[in-house]
């Protein structure tokens, strides 16, 4: 049982490249969610999923795009990269949505240059 | 705009003291979670509640919900230097959950 993985570890970009962060659960967990995390900022949502073919925009959502094809997987797209998304992503899971106990992946630090 | 606003931002003590970590908002929660992060590392549950004026207590770790579920707090008693690290309320509204900006505790042996 791994958890919540997440690939890659680090990744460095150029302004306006794409790429695609991955993210996968292996407890059939319902509930996926992307966060970004910065200095003084905590937290915040960008884009989360109730269950495959199901996605809706948190709190940051421009400038990323999800798709949820399997309860698996939940990859999150940058369409052009900008400096302002050099940033900590998390992915996260859980069972019981309604009560928010969330299982993190080990992030992916983004750096976009 | 934070919904969830956490202080003391920074906490720096020494081995065996007390201290006392706030969540506060404006806002109605149907559950309020802590979580524990290390460098390099995703966030930790440390516990969910849910219910207002609830108390649970984890070892030394106590965490209260207050009776409006507007806000919430975390104690902990006697802190060991294996306490250091990144403290992070979350609430959940409607289908989205929303984070506190931390509080950084250094444990000084």
């Amino acid at each position: 049982n791994a958890g919540v993985t997440q690939t890659p570890k680090f990744q460095v970009l150029k302004t306006g490249q794409s790429m695609t962060l991955q993210c996968a659960q292996d407890m059939n967990h319902e509930y996926m969610s992307w966060y970004r995390q910065d200095p003084g900022m905590g937290l915040r949502l960008i884009h989360y999923s109730v269950g495959a073919g199901i996605t809706d925009q948190g709190e940051v959502p421009n400038g990323y795009n999800v798709s949820r094809s399997t309860t698996e997987d939940f990859p999150l797209r940058l369409l052009s990269a900008a400096p302002s998304q050099t940033s900590v992503y998390f992915c996260a899971s859980t069972l019981r949505w309604r009560y928010g106990e969330q299982y993190f992946g080990p992030g992916t630090r983004l750096t976009v240059t | 705009t934070q919904l969830l606003e956490q202080s003391p931002q920074f906490l720096s003590i020494q081995e065996g003291e007390n201290l006392t970590v706030y969540c506060n908002s404006s806002s109605v929660f149907s559950s309020l979670q802590w979580y524990r992060q290390e460098p390099g590392e995703g966030p930790v549950l440390l516990v969910t509640v849910v219910t207002g004026g609830e108390v649970k207590k984890l070892k030394r770790l106590t965490f209260q919900f207050g009776d409006a579920r507007k806000d919430s707090s975390l104690h902990i008693t006697a802190a060991q230097t294996g306490d250091t690290g990144l403290y992070l309320c979350a609430g959940g509204v409607g289908n989205q959950f929303y984070f506190g900006t931390g509080t950084s505790l250094t444990v000084i042996p």
